[in-house]
């Protein structure tokens, strides 16, 4: 149990749609990674929150967007979904954005259709 | 570039037979590694972590894991496996460059045999 909550458990969109995802992090937890894992691979990293700023990205475009709030909840939010971007969202959280451990939450299935 | 292998995609082993997962990393500076384990439908739990000090790590589960310098190679290890350590293992390389975070491998499958 990391104390890491994500909501929905699953989504299901079709293409074009938007979709919002949301992330519960640990208490005291100042940043917030979000990882995309297709089926069969591991876990992409789309981009990470520090203290409500976004602190860096991986490749993925500018349709994948997030927020953090300062009750240590973030969202990932993904416009104009394509068929591709079916996948298990994880939320990972961790103490600050130094190298540490991060602690993952359950994820999101999403299902675009 | 920075890149985690998993040579195997699966790997089938006996319940009570001692068990070994592989984990190659390319990273130009010191490392910090990670193993976690994945069951159907569930996120990733942290099994051990690598940092510094001793190369060889305890984790929970009795899994364990040795750190290679020389080969670039963190691998999983348990003496004695039991049915419940069915799942899907990653390991994952967190890069101290730019923006801290995990780069994971594909992932190994793990069927344990009763």
């Amino acid at each position: 149990e990391t104390g890491v909550t994500q909501s929905p458990t699953h989504l299901i969109k079709t293409r074009g749609q938007q979709v919002t995802l949301r992330c519960s992090s640990q208490s005291g937890h100042n940043t917030v990674s979000w990882y995309q894992q297709a089926l069969g691979q591991g876990p992409q990293f789309i981009f990470q929150y520090y203290r409500e700023e976004e602190n860096g990205r991986g490749n993925f475009p500018p349709r994948f967007s997030g927020l953090q709030f300062p009750n240590y909840s973030s969202e990932l939010n993904v416009n104009a979904l394509e068929l591709d971007d079916s996948a298990l969202y994880l939320c990972a959280s961790s103490l600050d954005a130094s190298p540490d451990t991060q602690y993952f939450g359950p994820g999101t299935r999403l299902t675009v259709l | 570039a920075q890149s985690v292998t998993q040579p195997d995609i699966h790997i089938t082993v006996s319940e009570g037979a001692s068990l070994e997962l592989r984990c190659n990393y390319s990273y130009g500076a010191t490392p910090y590694l990670f193993w976690y384990v994945q069951s159907p439908g569930q996120g990733l739990q942290l099994l051990l972590k690598y940092f510094s000090g001793d190369t060889l790590v305890q984790g929970i589960k009795g899994f364990e894991a040795e750190f290679k310098r020389s080969q670039s190679s963190f691998n999983l290890r348990k003496p004695s496996v039991h049915w419940s350590d069915a799942a899907e293992y990653f390991c994952a390389v967190g890069t101290t460059s730019g923006t801290y975070k995990y780069i994971f491998g594909t992932g190994t499958r793990l069927k344990v045999l009763a």
